[in-house]
């Protein structure tokens, strides 16, 4: 079963705008990864975010977490074509077995030029 | 390229057949792992590796379902009689510190389609 759930399901936007996606999950953390996958292509990591963390930034990215309500929110400034991609968002336990990662159902962006 | 490799990228095969894929993760991970994707959806976590051990298997993971990683390198994941809701995305992933410190490491996937 997957923990997260991505908020919108799909987003497009035009170039230089900025996307917003949202992620909600249901147990306790200890971080929160942000991953991008193109079409037909393996995922690549984006950004981490430990549970201990309010905001996080990687260039055009910035990432926050809100523990209390479960919540994490994936933000690309000033957007690009070749940022169309879809965004996954995965969490990982705090304790015990081998830290299993759990993706969301993800969030289709496209960037029109 | 020291990244993660998947072979073969397609496989297109006939309900009942067997099929095995190859995952070569980066030379230095120690930990590696199987996940399938369906259109659509996220990846979903089949098994876990750590070294050569199999430490975790989905419930996801019939019987029908094998992986194996002798001497701690490359992984074989094999589904036998394959079934049309096996046609999915076959994603490996290699970490080396564990992801509650570092991120995984994709292939490109095998896309499995079965008829």
């Amino acid at each position: 079963s997957q923990q997260g759930e991505e908020d919108p399901q799909a987003l497009s936007i035009q170039e230089g705008e900025n996307a917003t996606m949202n992620c909600s999950y249901k147990t306790s953390i200890n971080n929160l990864q942000w991953y991008r996958q193109n079409s037909g292509r393996g995922l690549v990591h984006l950004i981490l975010i430990r549970s201990n963390e309010r905001e996080k930034h990687s260039g055009r990215l910035r990432v926050t977490l809100d523990t209390s309500k479960k919540s994490s929110s994936l933000l690309i400034t000033a957007s690009r074509a070749a940022d169309t991609a879809s965004y996954f968002c995965a969490t990982v336990g705090p304790s015990g077995g081998y830290q299993k990662v759990t993706f969301g159902t993800g969030t289709k962006l496209q960037v029109i030029p | 390229d020291t990244g993660v490799s998947q072979d073969p990228r397609h496989k297109i095969t006939k309900r009942g057949q067997n099929v095995t894929f190859r995952c070569d993760p980066i030379s230095e991970h120690n930990r590696l792992y199987w996940y399938r994707q369906t259109l659509g959806q996220g990846p979903e976590f089949l098994t876990y590796f750590q070294n050569e051990a199999q430490l975790e298997k989905s419930r996801l993971l019939s019987d029908r379902f094998s992986a194996e990683r002798p001497k701690g390198s490359f992984s074989t994941l094999e589904i036998q009689r394959t079934e049309q809701g096996d046609s999915a995305m076959y994603l490996c992933a290699s970490s080396d510190l564990g992801p509650r410190v570092s991120p995984l490491h994709f292939g490109n996937g095998t896309r499995l389609t079965v008829t």
